[in-house]
């Protein structure tokens, strides 16, 4: 099993430019989500998918959309890049909720600087 | 309020000594707290996690201490080694809106020196 895998592990955007950043995860799992990674902020959730078809708003939202048409997939797309995007993006995911035992899955991130 | 605050924000140990590394949480609805460890260039992983109906668990040189009362939670790494070296995470999960979700703290950056 792979795991949690994310393309591309780099890249370097101008102000305005667009991207797609693509997760596939090969566990069957429920819930996918997306974080950001900042020097001294932990991570920090962009948005989450409870299931293939839905998606929702984490805490730092704005500014990326995301779609999950496929199970196995959660893209996290930028269509106005800006320098305060510049980070490390992880993505995860999890089976369905069981209380007091949720680990999450992670991928190993995509480096993402906008000039 | 969902927020963890983890101490210290870098942490150098000798080789042998212990780590220690804190975080606090305000938010009574959290019902798991795990610690993931992160490697340069790599994804955290999980390390080791704790309920809070426990006040402590240990897995091998890594111990979780968790004092519900003081809302507080601990990483303790006994004999430390240089593959010890990286960054950890608190985190305290909650099921809110439809997903569990993680609530990570700032991260604590741990050096080794051999």
């Amino acid at each position: 099993n792979a795991g949690v895998t994310q393309t591309p592990k780099f890249r370097v955007l101008k102000t305005g430019q667009s991207m797609t950043l693509l997760c596939a995860q090969d566990m069957n799992h429920e819930y996918m989500y997306w974080y950001r990674q900042d020097p001294g902020m932990g991570l920090r959730l962009i948005h989450y998918s409870v299931g293939e078809g839905t998606t929702a708003k984490g805490e730092v939202p704005d500014g990326y959309n995301v779609s999950r048409l496929k199970k196995q997939n959660f893209l996290l797309g930028l269509e106005s890049a800006a320098p305060s995007q510049t980070s490390v993006y992880f993505c995860a995911s999890s089976p369905p909720w069981k209380r007091g035992d949720n680990e999450q899955f992670f991928g190993p991130g995509t480096r993402l600087t906008v000039l | 309020q969902q927020q963890v605050k983890q101490s210290p924000q870098s942490l150098i140990v000798q080789k042998g000594g212990i780590s220690i590394i804190n975080c606090a949480y305000e938010n009574t609805a959290f019902d798991y707290f795990p610690w993931y460890q992160q490697f340069p260039g790599k994804g955290p992983a999980l390390l080791i996690a704790i309920r809070p109906d426990v006040s402590e668990k240990k897995e091998g040189r890594f111990t979780i201490s968790f004092n519900k009362s003081a809302k507080q939670f601990s990483l303790h790494i006994m004999d430390s080694q240089p593959g010890d070296s990286a960054t950890y995470f608190c985190a305290a999960s909650i099921f809110f809106q439809g997903a569990q979700k993680l609530v990570f703290g700032q991260g604590t950056r741990l050096t080794i020196n051999p």
